[in-house]
C-alpha cells in the first residue's frame, strides 16, 4: 500500500519568513495530493490540493509543487503569519480512495 | 450547508466497555470515511463507505471494531470491547466525488482507561 513520509516534524519560522514542508510517497499510482491544516482542537481543513497532471498550484500565500518522477511534493507558505501556526498534514490518494497521511508538521510562526 | 458532525465529542470509558461513535456526513455525500489519530501520530485510515456499502475496510485494526451505515446516511463505529490502545481521536470525513476534497468532522476523542 501507499506510504507517505513528511518532513520536518516541527518547524519554527519568524513572522514574514517562508515555510516549506516536504513529503514523499511510494505508490506511483497515486494521483491526488491534498494538504490539510489542523489547528489545536479543531478539525483538519483542506488548504490546497494538486492532481498528478499539474506540477504546481498556487493560492495566494500558499503553493504546492509536485514531482511525479521523484514522487515528492511540497507545501510552500510565504509571508507567514502567527495564524498560520498549526499542524500541517500532507496526504496521497490513488486507486484506493482513502487518504494516506504523512505524520504531520507542527508549524510555529514566531511574532 | 451543515458540515460533517460527530457525536460525542469526548468519551471516557473503561477497558472492556463498549462505545459507539456517530458520524453525520454532509447531505448528498455518498463517500464516508473513518480515520483515527493516535497519540499525536499520523491520521490513519480505517474504512470507506460508498452509500451503505463498505468499499474498503482494510484499515480496521481487528474485529472489535464494527462500522455500519444503514440507509447510506449517518454511520456508526462501535468498539467492543474497548482496549487501552483504542484511545485516540476518531475522525469521520465525507466527500461527493470518489477522488477529491474530503470534509472532516470535528472528531471524537476516545479515552480508554
Amino acid at each position: 500500500g501507499e506510504n507517505v513520509e513528511q518532513h520536518p516534524s516541527t518547524l519554527s519560522v519568524q513572522e514574514g519568513d517562508s515555510a516549506v514542508i516536504k513529503c514523499t510517497y511510494s505508490d506511483s499510482a497515486s494521483n491526488y495530493f491534498p494538504w490539510y491544516k489542523q489547528e489545536l482542537g479543531k478539525r483538519p481543513q483542506l488548504i490546497i490540493d494538486i492532481r498528478s497532471n499539474v506540477g504546481e498550484k498556487k493560492d495566494q500565500r500558499i503553493a504546492v509543487t509536485l514531482n511525479k518522477t521523484a514522487k515528492h511534493f511540497s507545501l510552500h507558505i510565504t509571508e507567514t503569519q502567527p495564524e498560520d501556526s498549526a499542524v500541517y498534514f500532507c496526504a496521497a490518494s490513488g486507486s484506493a480512495r482513502q487518504l494516506t497521511f504523512g505524520s504531520g508538521t507542527q508549524l510555529t510562526v514566531l511574532p | 450547508e451543515a458540515g460533517v458532525t460527530q457525536f460525542p465529542s469526548h468519551s471516557v470509558i473503561e477497558k472492556g466497555q463498549t462505545v459507539t461513535l456517530r458520524c453525520d456526513p454532509i447531505s448528498g455525500h455518498d463517500n464516508l470515511y473513518w480515520y483515527r489519530r493516535v497519540m499525536g501520530k499520523e491520521i490513519k485510515f480505517l474504512l470507506h463507505f460508498v452509500k451503505e456499502s463498505k468499499q474498503d475496510e482494510s484499515g480496521m485494526p481487528n474485529n472489535r471494531f464494527l462500522a455500519e451505515r444503514t440507509g447510506g446516511t449517518y454511520s456508526t463505529l462501535k468498539v467492543q470491547p474497548a482496549e487501552l490502545e483504542d484511545s485516540g481521536v476518531y475522525f469521520c470525513a465525507s466527500s461527493q466525488a470518489p477522488i477529491g476534497e474530503q470534509y472532516f468532522g470535528p472528531g471524537t476523542r476516545l479515552t480508554v482507561t
